[in-house]
């Protein structure tokens, strides 16, 4: 089955002790990106990786980081979480074409991680 | 001001009813445009792609109107099964979500 998944799905953790959320997916999809979901606020991009080795920052990168060394995981770590890191997180992947994200692929999301930080 | 906005809701519609979802969009060099769908707790995933002329999918029709930086989603004999949030996504070198809209179709 075609699918992202990620783990844990839910976490409660405390403010500076660092945690990771994997990330896989296993539709040989070049592109992958992290979410984060606020009320009021849709869902603002974190980071964003076009293929292995490749990242970039997307609206909302203080505070994370992201690795991609190999093409099917893509972790967001929290070096040192803070209370308002609190969030519903997914993560997302999708073909490219011809290099670019192609503007009619679908994005397959990720089941969502609900961190909460104290 | 946010880059889509849409009505935030809710909506309470009953069973069989007509409902219309609005968004408007900043960036008039904005390429693609998207409905998805989230159900409570769940992942978006997607409704349907939104194209210049509209287009239509079986109960769902989408609109686009490029001069007014808009997009619709009209949802016809609304089911129980409806009942989620719509997020109107813009695509222009990457994805831009709004916040959703909640829908309730009620018996």
């Amino acid at each position: 089955e075609a699918q992202v998944t990620q783990n844990p799905r839910y976490l409660i953790t405390v403010t500076g002790k660092k945690l990771t959320v994997t990330c896989s997916q296993n539709m040989n999809h070049e592109y992958m990106s992290w979410y984060r979901q606020d009320p009021g606020l849709g869902l603002r991009q974190i980071y964003y990786s076009m293929n292995v080795e490749v990242t970039d920052k997307g609206d909302v990168p203080e505070g994370y980081k992201v690795s991609r060394k190999e093409k099917r995981n893509f972790p967001l770590i929290l070096e040192s979480p803070s209370p308002n890191q609190t969030s519903l997180y997914f993560c997302a992947s999708s073909l490219l074409v011809a290099g670019a994200l192609f503007s009619y692929n679908e994005q397959f999301f990720g089941p969502g991680t609900r961190l909460t930080v104290l | 001001r946010k880059e889509v906005e849409q009505d935030p809701g809710p909506f309470n519609v009953p069973e069989g009813a007509t409902v219309a979802f609005n968004c408007t969009y900043s960036n008039s060099a904005s390429q693609s445009f998207f409905w998805y769908r989230q159900d409570c707790r769940k992942e978006p995933k997607l409704l349907m792609s939104v194209y210049s002329s509209g287009n239509e999918d079986g109960r769902f029709t989408a609109q686009l109107n490029r001069a007014s930086q808009y997009i619709s989603l009209l949802i016809r004999d609304s089911k129980l099964s409806d009942s989620a949030t719509y997020l109107c996504v813009v695509y222009n070198n990457d994805m831009r979500f709004g916040a959703g809209t909640r829908l309730t179709v009620k018996p």
